[in-house]
């Protein structure tokens, strides 16, 4: 079992759509929790981070985090063509600083 | 402000030789990381500098690979005797350190080992 989880996709929604991307993980001690988006040919830019339970809302993006389940997702409300891009999740195990990446999920949004 | 700098951004060469990749963090961030990415891959962890700390070299997939950070800013990844399967996209991010965890990364550096 890998330790982050994503389906790679692609994930194709139509514009004005929302968009729910998923990632699982298997350290239960994990602390900390990432969204980077990822353009092609490019580096990992921050989305979000979320540390507790719950929803953490920042414009159109929504984190969600569930420990019990071992469960984080990212939904883009109003989803845009310029949202298209590799979505990779991360995690950060307790006593690690490294982060640990799924292998991210690819989405696209048609216009 | 000034981000995560990488050099080269792109860099060719042949097997069996040696190459130095060159990472400049964030000013006042005291935590640097080096992540490599192949094709279509995740992200794979390489080494983590953390001030004065001994490096966290866990990542490191052969004894080829090395890695200094001199003054607790620049740092430099070393691949001796590169392989062709060392091509990848290495990748650079720095944190404040200290219990702050979110990462920014550089634009990374593109490898090719023909």
């Amino acid at each position: 079992q890998k330790e982050v989880e994503q389906n790679s996709g692609p994930l194709s929604v139509p514009e004005g759509a929302i968009a729910s991307l998923n990632c699982t993980y298997s350290d239960r001690g994990s602390q900390s929790f990432f969204w980077y988006r990822q353009y092609s040919g490019k580096s990992p830019e921050l989305i979000m981070s979320i540390y507790s339970n719950g929803d953490k809302e920042d414009g159109r993006f929504t984190a969600q985090l569930n420990k019990a389940s071992q469960y984080v997702s990212l939904l883009i409300r109003d989803s845009q063509p310029s949202d298209s891009a590799t979505y990779l999740c991360a995690v950060n195990a307790a006593g690690r600083r490294a982060l640990t990446f799924g292998s991210g999920t690819r989405l696209q949004v048609q216009p | 402000g000034a981000g995560v700098s990488q050099s080269p951004s792109n860099k060719v060469t042949e097997k069996g030789k040696d190459v130095e990749l060159r990472c400049d963090p964030i000013s006042g961030h005291t935590a640097l990381y080096w992540y490599r990415q192949s094709l279509g891959q995740g992200l794979e962890f390489l080494i983590y500098f953390q001030g004065n700390s001994a490096p966290d070299k866990s990542g490191l997939p052969s004894d080829r690979f090395s890695a200094e950070r001199t003054g607790g800013s620049v740092s430099t990844l070393t691949i001796q005797r590169t392989q062709q399967e060392d091509s990848a996209v290495y990748l650079c991010a720095s944190s404040f350190g200290g219990g702050e965890e979110t990462q920014y990364f550089g634009p990374g550096t593109r490898l090719l080992v023909l």
